[in-house]
């Protein structure tokens, strides 16, 4: 079952735009990650923001999360073709029967035109 | 640190063969698990292990086994290949479970399988 969505599907936006990925769940939530997967590679952590907390930054990364709208976004400022990837919201839910496992969306494919 | 390291890179089965992808890691991490990511349905649990000798089903577990003799080691066995199991499968791992601080989870590089 997928906790996470993630919107949009696909963006396409030329370098030294800013891109905003929209992320919705749907139950309540420890803490929510977001992760980068270049094409045919593993993915890499970029940040993660606690149920507590309502925006984190990081380098050109800014993630809000709105519990009571159970949302996030993730904005990457002047992006760059390097930026191009896919892009996963991952959830750690907060139930007696999870033991931390991280359900993740299926992901906003982001591609930066020179 | 090697990271995460998964072997094969790539693997061509017939349906009905079985084989094990290896997954291991040096960071000492308590927490391994296996998602298969799939076209269109993002990534999903198969199974997890939370230390040595404990593991657990996920999502999607049915078909695959696993177990955990070693803190550095996770093998996921496909007992009798289907072409429903061709897939990208990823090993990931993350120092504990500890729900209420986070943990994130580092990735292998994948694994592409295909049944035929």
């Amino acid at each position: 079952s997928q906790q996470g969505e993630e919107d949009p599907q696909a963006l396409s936006i030329q370098e030294g735009e800013n891109a905003t990925m929209n992320c919705s769940y749907k139950t309540s939530i420890n803490n929510l990650q977001w992760y980068r997967q270049n094409s045919g590679r593993g993915l890499v952590h970029l940040i993660l923001i606690r149920s507590n907390e309502r925006e984190k930054h990081s380098g050109r990364l800014r993630v809000t999360l709105d519990t009571s709208k159970k949302s996030s976004s993730l904005l990457i400022t002047a992006s760059r073709a390097a930026d191009t990837a896919s892009y996963f919201c991952a959830t750690d839910l907060n139930y007696g029967g999870s033991q931390g496992n991280l359900i993740f969306g299926k992901g906003t494919k982001l591609s930066v035109k020179p | 640190n090697a990271g995460v390291t998964q072997t094969p890179k790539f693997q061509v089965l017939k349906t009905g063969q079985s084989m094990t992808l290896q997954c291991a890691q040096d960071m000492n991490h308590e927490y391994m698990s296996w998602y298969r990511q799939d076209p269109g349905m993002g990534l999903r649990l198969i199974h997890y292990s939370v230390g040595a000798g404990i593991t657990d089903q996920g999502e999607v577990p049915n078909g695959y086994n696993v177990s955990r003799s070693t803190t550095e080691d996770f093998p996921l066995r496909l007992l009798s290949a289907a072409p429903s199991q061709t897939s990208v499968y990823f090993c990931a791992s993350s120092y504990s479970t500890n729900r209420g601080v986070g943990e994130k989870l580092f990735f292998g590089s994948g694994t592409q399988l295909s049944v035929l």
